[in-house]
């Protein structure tokens, strides 16, 4: 079965602070991808970042950052230098086959609510 | 403007009322999903429709029943819910069931049942 855990329920920093959201994944495909969604207050996950399961390098886009582990099926989030804008809700997604592998399952974690404060 | 667009935005409703939420997409996708975010929880996947066809009920109760007439709209048919209902309902959609594909949400419909 497929399951993502979020441990961090939330997390208050300071503006300019940098921050690591962890996400923990697991399953038993060797092929899946992971993502990460954001939720600001208006209610929409705005897509993110997508990787695959056979690219271990981490990405960096802007003040964000991600570091994909398969070893310790992590693949944890950083932004640098925080902004109040940056407040929000943040989702790992883990996007792998169901048991019978007759469909695609996208498998959420419980989510990291962020909040950074002026 | 995030292309899957959600009505209403709130509902309360009472335990013996009949309601619906719509979502529609302009994007072009083919596979169309509910969700249900209850506080501090993963998101719950309800259903999944995949070229107007139904592929996945996630053992939703009956109370909620879902309609596809195209594969821009989709609807969630509410009636007789209990307070523990009450939660944001998501609509996604995407362009197929590839494990690659991406999302797309919309605002979502903040349900309170009274």
């Amino acid at each position: 079965a497929q399951k993502v855990t979020q441990a961090q329920t939330e997390i208050s920093v300071v503006e300019k602070e940098d921050v690591t959201l962890d996400c923990v994944y697991e399953t038993r495909d060797t092929t899946y991808y992971l993502f990460w969604y954001k939720q600001p207050p208006s209610g929409e996950l705005v897509f993110l970042i997508r990787r695959n399961s056979f690219d271990e390098q981490n990405e960096i886009s802007g003040r964000y950052s991600w570091n994909f582990q398969k070893s310790t099926s992590s693949f944890n989030f950083t932004i640098t230098a925080s902004q109040v804008v940056d407040s929000a809700v943040y989702f790992c997604a883990l996007s792998a086959y169901n048991i019978s592998g007759s469909a695609r399952q996208l498998t959420f974690g419980s989510g990291t609510q962020l909040t950074v404060l002026p | 403007e995030t292309g899957v667009t959600q009505t209403p935005r709130h509902l309360v409703m009472g335990m013996t009322n009949k309601k619906s939420l719509k979502c529609e997409q302009h994007l072009g996708h083919n596979a169309m999903y509910w969700y249900k975010q209850s506080a501090k929880k993963p998101l719950e996947l309800m259903f999944v429709y995949n070229f107007k066809e139904q592929t996945e009920n996630n053992s939703v109760p009956s109370r909620f029943s879902p309609e596809c007439p195209n594969s821009s709209h989709l609807f969630l048919h509410l009636h007789t819910l209990q307070p523990e209902d009450s939660a944001l309902y998501l609509c996604a959609s995407s362009q197929d069931r590839g494990l690659d594909t991406e999302a797309f949400f919309g605002q979502g419909t903040r349900l309170t049942v009274v």
